[in-house]
């Protein structure tokens, strides 16, 4: 079935630091991916999204790029921020089945 | 305000006290989901729902029933609690016909079973 997995954490960064999170996808169709953040106490929010190959999803900064010959969508940011300290999901959706990866805890300290 | 909304927050019960979280939205979704979330598993579905009286199993279904009667409304009921039920677990909506695929969560609901 489908399945994501994306790096292990956690991450911890300087602020001003740049970010990646790397995550690989296995699907049978042709897939939407997602990145959802958590922020402490709070549900999963809609970071970015793309949903077909070669899209680049970006939001506040955040950026991925859905690439389909390496099955991938690795998120990255130029300069983080404390504000940016939460636990990061990739995700995708294909028909009916929505799949989350485990979650990667990124910390920036000031 | 376009939300998703999950009572209680917080529970702490005993095994076998059967108990029902609930959970409402607001943006006419058909799309209904409980997930659970677990260290190092990231969100595993229980259930979903694709409009009223459609339910259909997730991946982590045992222990757990849904109902679906109105569309706003997605209740999650635990007929007889056991310990390894302790979790944080997560409702969710999308306007699955459009397409989006985008999902809305509620803030969680942290149970244990003791």
């Amino acid at each position: 079935g489908d399945s994501v997995t994306q790096m292990e954490g956690p991450v911890t960064l300087s602020e001003e630091a740049f970010l990646t999170i790397n995550c690989t996808y296995t699907a049978t169709g042709y897939p939407s991916l997602f990145w959802y953040v958590q922020y402490p106490g709070e549900g999963l929010q809609l970071l970015l999204k793309a949903t077909k190959a070669d899209d680049k999803g970006s939001n506040k900064g955040f950026e991925a790029t859905y690439r389909k010959e390496t099955t991938s969508f690795h998120l990255e940011k130029g300069s983080v921020q404390v504000s940016d300290s939460a636990v990061y999901f990739c995700a995708l959706s294909d028909n009916n089945d929505m799949r989350f990866g485990a979650g990667t805890r990124l910390t920036v300290k000031p | 305000e376009a939300q998703v909304t999950q009572n209680p927050r917080y529970l702490i019960t005993v095994t076998g006290k059967k108990l029902t979280v609930t959970c409402s939205q607001n943006m006419n979704h058909e799309y209904m989901s409980w997930y659970r979330q677990d260290p190092g598993l990231g969100l595993r579905q229980i259930y979903y729902s694709m409009n009223v009286e459609v339910t259909d199993k997730g991946d982590v279904p045992e222990g757990y029933k849904v109902s679906r009667k109105e569309k706003r409304n997605f209740p999650l009921i635990l007929e007889s609690p056991s310990p390894n039920q302790t979790s944080l677990y997560f409702c969710a909506s999308s306007d699955w016909t459009s397409g989006s695929n985008i999902q809305y969560f509620g803030a969680g609901t942290r149970l244990s079973v003791l």
